[in-house]
């Protein structure tokens, strides 16, 4: 197991296009978390999942975003009509149960709306 | 929102100097984390704080866990050049999700 995996690492898009992310955190992992970071600044909570449940969403989680976790085990995160503020890093993040000992990060996918 | 402060906001430095950071909130936190994150790579985990008071180290970093719960500091002794990058603290107060709130980060540059 190398880690949790995000891809595609890079994604430029057009104004109003749809994108999605993927993310396979680590195999034994039941907990992942969604975050977003821009230029400057440190990473914010979107929302997570416990197995295939997503328990809470952030306020920044507009009506054009929407995660899922199908079977508990990889993530899918989708932008409709992307926005140029929506242009950011996207981390993932995985971890045991409560524990954030293990709360190991992905190497993000960047997003640039053009 | 939650927000944390921290500072100092960017270091340039000379190797082997020692270098400070700290991180302060408004509210109580129940854990304290410090992360660092070089370019086009995610956080990665440096130390975890669990009790108020607590002081912990890992090699060269030393981290502390405010005794009011709402500060933490990290101490990088003796940098070296693979120091460099952006240093973040990050606070849990909520147990039961995990979620956490992270600072603006501390960009360091160390000078060889």
């Amino acid at each position: 197991d190398t880690g949790v995996s995000q891809n595609p690492r890079h994604k430029i898009t057009k104004r109003g296009q749809n994108v999605t992310f993927r993310c396979d955190p680590i195999s034994e992992h039941n907990r992942l978390y969604w975050y977003r970071q821009t230029l400057g600044q440190g990473p914010e909570f979107l929302t997570y999942f416990q197995n295939e449940a997503q328990l809470e969403k952030s306020r920044l989680l507009s009506d054009r975003f929407s995660a899922e976790r199908p079977k508990g085990s990889f993530s899918t995160l989708e932008i409709q009509r992307t926005e140029q503020g929506d242009s950011a890093m996207y981390l993932c993040a995985s971890s045991q149960d409560t524990g954030t000992v293990g709360y190991t990060f992905g190497s993000g996918t960047r997003l640039t709306v053009v | 929102g939650q927000q944390l402060n921290q500072s100092p906001q960017s270091m340039f430095i000379q190797e082997g100097e020692d270098v400070s950071m700290n991180c302060t909130s408004s509210s109580i936190f129940n854990t304290w984390l410090w992360y660092k994150q070089e370019p086009g790579e995610g956080p990665v985990l440096l130390i975890a704080l669990y009790k108020a008071g607590e002081l912990t180290s890992n090699g060269r970093l030393t981290a502390q866990f405010g005794i009011t719960r709402k500060d933490s500091f990290l101490n990088i002794s003796a940098s070296i050049p693979s120091d460099v990058g952006i240093y973040f603290c990050a606070g849990q107060y909520e147990l039961i999700t995990g979620k956490l709130i992270f600072g603006q980060g501390t960009t360091l540059q160390v000078k060889p």
